[in-house]
């Protein structure tokens, strides 16, 4: 079964500083990492994806992500926060083996809130 | 490009009384389709998903069913809903490709179900 951790319910960050939404994962066979914002009363807006090659991906509004398969994690990144990047923010894993490729699991979700 | 419409926006609904709540998606061919429920504006959970017309599968027992009856839409039902049956439905898709999904999926813009 595949399974999504995201440790911290919620993270403050001033704005201009970097900032770090975290998420680990565990899949059967190879992860398909995937990384949502939600705003309230809203559906999710896709941020960016790791389906393969480089450890490094980068998506929409300055985001990025780090694929660690040793430590078995995705951490969202953003070099400096904007007010506007508060929101609720999931990351979600595909496994690439049998069945588990239709199903798109989510963590719990993180709370960021910049503070001005 | 493609687009997928979720309606009603909200709903309030007595207890007892049926549910159906649509799903639509255009500009693809023979999408995966989801339902999720997001309670308390955290986690979500796969209640259904699709991979075909007439090929629903179900992830937790519930008050709950769901049809396929055009390849691009996807409808949740229930006969008499609950109190429990309240929170936000998400509907989504992604793109198939070759009998598996390793994509991103979109989301609609949601339906808040409050059962009163």
């Amino acid at each position: 079964a595949q399974s999504v951790a995201q440790p911290e319910d919620q993270v403050n960050v001033a704005e201009g500083n970097p900032l770090t939404v975290k998420c680990t994962y565990s899949v059967s066979g190879n992860p398909y990492l995937f990384w949502y914002v939600q705003y309230p009363n809203r559906g999710l807006q896709f941020l960016l994806k790791y389906i393969t090659g480089d450890n490094l991906v980068k998506g929409s509004y300055g985001f990025e992500a780090e694929f660690n398969k040793s430590q078995t994690s995705f951490h969202l990144k953003k070099p400096s926060a904007l007010v506007s990047d508060s929101a609720l923010y999931f990351c979600a894993v595909r496994d690439d083996s049998g069945a588990g490729s239709y199903q798109l699991t989510f963590g719990k979700g993180t709370k960021l809130s910049v503070i001005p | 490009s493609q687009t997928i419409h979720q309606w009603p926006a909200t709903l309030v609904q007595p207890v007892g009384s049926p549910l159906s709540l649509e799903c639509t998606v255009e500009g693809t061919s023979n999408p995966n389709l989801y339902w999720y429920r997001q309670a308390a504006g955290r986690g979500l959970q796969l209640l259904f998903y699709s991979v075909g017309i007439g090929q629903i599968s179900s992830e937790v027992p519930q008050n709950l069913s769901a049809s396929r009856p055009q390849d691009r839409q996807f409808i949740l039902s229930s006969k008499k809903l609950l109190l429990s049956d309240s929170g936000f439905y998400l509907c989504a898709w992604s793109v198939r490709t070759g009998g598996q999904s390793f994509g991103e999926a979109f989301f609609g813009q949601g339906t808040r179900l409050t059962v009163v």
